[in-house]
């Protein structure tokens, strides 16, 4: 079975200080990709980034670097200097092998940049 | 905008009463996706067509759940007998086949369902 754990609820951080936000999944698949989206007050769930499990190398994309590491099932998501617009629930997904066409969300965590 | 759109954006009804919900993907996405959001959780998947095929379903698609893609382009999701358990925000996302297993599914803004 698949499974994403996302052990911070909220977070609130001041504007420019840097944040962490932690993702530890679970899955007996061998192949196997994961995801962060962004979901404004809006609803919408915007992608931000997704990895397959045979490539480990880290990812920074302006502000925003994530940290693959298989060795501890983590995926985690960095925001560098951040900003208000930053405000949001992030979700970290997973898709194996078994179910492939769906998508496991953890629970998320509500970011709160205050200015 | 050629994102996924999502129609009506917000529906309140009474217990009992059956609605709808249209889905409109990215043009030229073939795969189509339901998924419900309640509140403080994460999506949960609820049905995928590729085409017009309903491929797989979740077993939270209560025989009161049914959707469509009659030809392959929107998709509809209509609850029948609506119960307060399924105020939630229903969410479609589409993908177009990239070559590798799981392709990456975009989101609509969402139906925010609210059952009296």
């Amino acid at each position: 079975a698949q499974k994403v754990t996302q052990a911070q609820t909220e977070i609130s951080v001041v504007e420019k200080e840097d944040v962490t936000l932690d993702c530890v999944y679970e899955t007996r698949d061998t192949t196997y990709y994961l995801f962060w989206y962004k979901q404004p007050p809006s609803g919408e769930l915007v992608f931000l980034i997704r990895r397959n499990s045979f490539d480990e190398q880290n990812e920074i994309s302006g502000r925003y670097s994530w940290n693959f590491q298989k060795s501890t099932s983590s995926f985690n998501f960095t925001i560098t200097a951040s900003q208000v617009v930053d405000s949001a629930v992030y979700f970290c997904a997973l898709s194996g092998e078994t179910g492939a066409n769906n998508l496991f969300f953890g629970t998320g965590t509500r970011l709160t940049v205050i200015p | 905008d050629t994102g996924v759109s999502q129609d009506p954006r917000h529906k309140i009804t009474k217990r009992g009463q059956n609605v709808t919900f249209r889905c409109d993907p990215i043009s030229e996405h073939n795969r189509l996706y339901w998924y419900r959001q309640t509140l403080g959780q994460g999506p949960e998947f609820l049905t995928y067509f590729q085409n017009e095929a309903q491929l797989e379903k979740s077993r939270l698609l209560s025989d009161r759940f049914s959707a469509e893609r009659p030809k392959g382009s929107f998709s509809t999701l209509e609850i029948q007998r609506t119960e307060q358990g399924d105020s939630a925000m229903y969410l479609c996302a589409s993908s177009v086949p990239s070559g590798e297993p799981q392709e990456t599914q975009y989101f609509g803004p969402g139906t925010r369902l609210l059952v009296l």
